[in-house]
């Protein structure tokens, strides 16, 4: 079962921030949160990672809060390449361990 | 790096025919993992590979499916025999870390 709930949908204009929000508040101690994204017709592609701080690379920024049972991915300047769904994912902190896929935020951008 | 090569992309079978999904994961990557993607299910496990070795294949169907990977290079995963509702997009994964990459997708349809 998905340990995270997202909002099934959101718009966002284009050249503005979109912010995806996730809840996770059974989130355990060793447990980090994962951002995928799925454009249409492609296969997911990873986006970002953290465990309890805030991380930033060159395509999002990830927010945690203090009690890790929530967070948000923050995509700076949204085109409109950034359609798409977005997946959150709870998971354990290794090359191994299988991602459990919830149903996302379905991400539009609008010009 | 060419990335998570799958064959083929598009698949169109009868019902009863068997069918073979092909991977080739990403040089140096150890984990190979197979998901299936449908509108009433979403993206959903089936197995996956560690170091060549099935891990863990509770997310395999029934007995109709059957997964190799008798090589760090390639992997299959075996519909016999097909069924309409075995229609969907199945994707391949490989990692080396605690990122995944996924392959493009096979569309199969089973008629």
């Amino acid at each position: 079962d998905a340990k995270t709930t997202q909002p099934p949908s959101m718009d966002c204009a284009e050249g503005r921030a979109a912010n995806l929000p996730c809840n996770h508040s059974t989130i355990s101690g060793n447990e980090y949160v994962y951002w995928y994204r799925q454009i249409h017709s492609q296969g997911p592609q990873y986006i970002i990672h953290g465990l309890k701080n805030n991380e930033t690379n060159e395509m999002a920024s990830l927010i945690i809060t203090e009690d890790r049972k929530s967070s948000t991915l923050i995509l700076p300047h949204a085109t409109l390449r950034d359609t798409a769904v977005y997946y959150c994912i709870v998971n354990l902190n290794f090359g191994n361990e299988k991602l459990t896929f919830g149903t996302g935020t379905r991400l539009t951008i609008i010009p | 790096d060419a990335g998570v090569i799958q064959s083929p992309r598009h698949e169109v079978t009868e019902m009863g025919q068997e069918v073979t999904l092909r991977c080739k994961p990403i040089s140096g990557h150890n984990s190979l993992f197979w998901y299936r993607q449908t509108m009433m299910r979403g993206l959903e496990l089936l197995i996956y590979f560690n170091n060549n070795v099935p891990i863990d294949d509770s997310g395999m169907p029934e007995d109709r499916f059957s997964a190799k990977m008798p090589n760090a290079s390639f992997s299959t995963l075996k519909i016999q025999p097909s069924e309409p509702r075995d229609s969907a997009v199945y994707f391949c994964a490989s990692s080396r870390t605690e990122t995944q990459y996924f392959g493009p997708g096979t569309r199969l349809l089973v008629l």
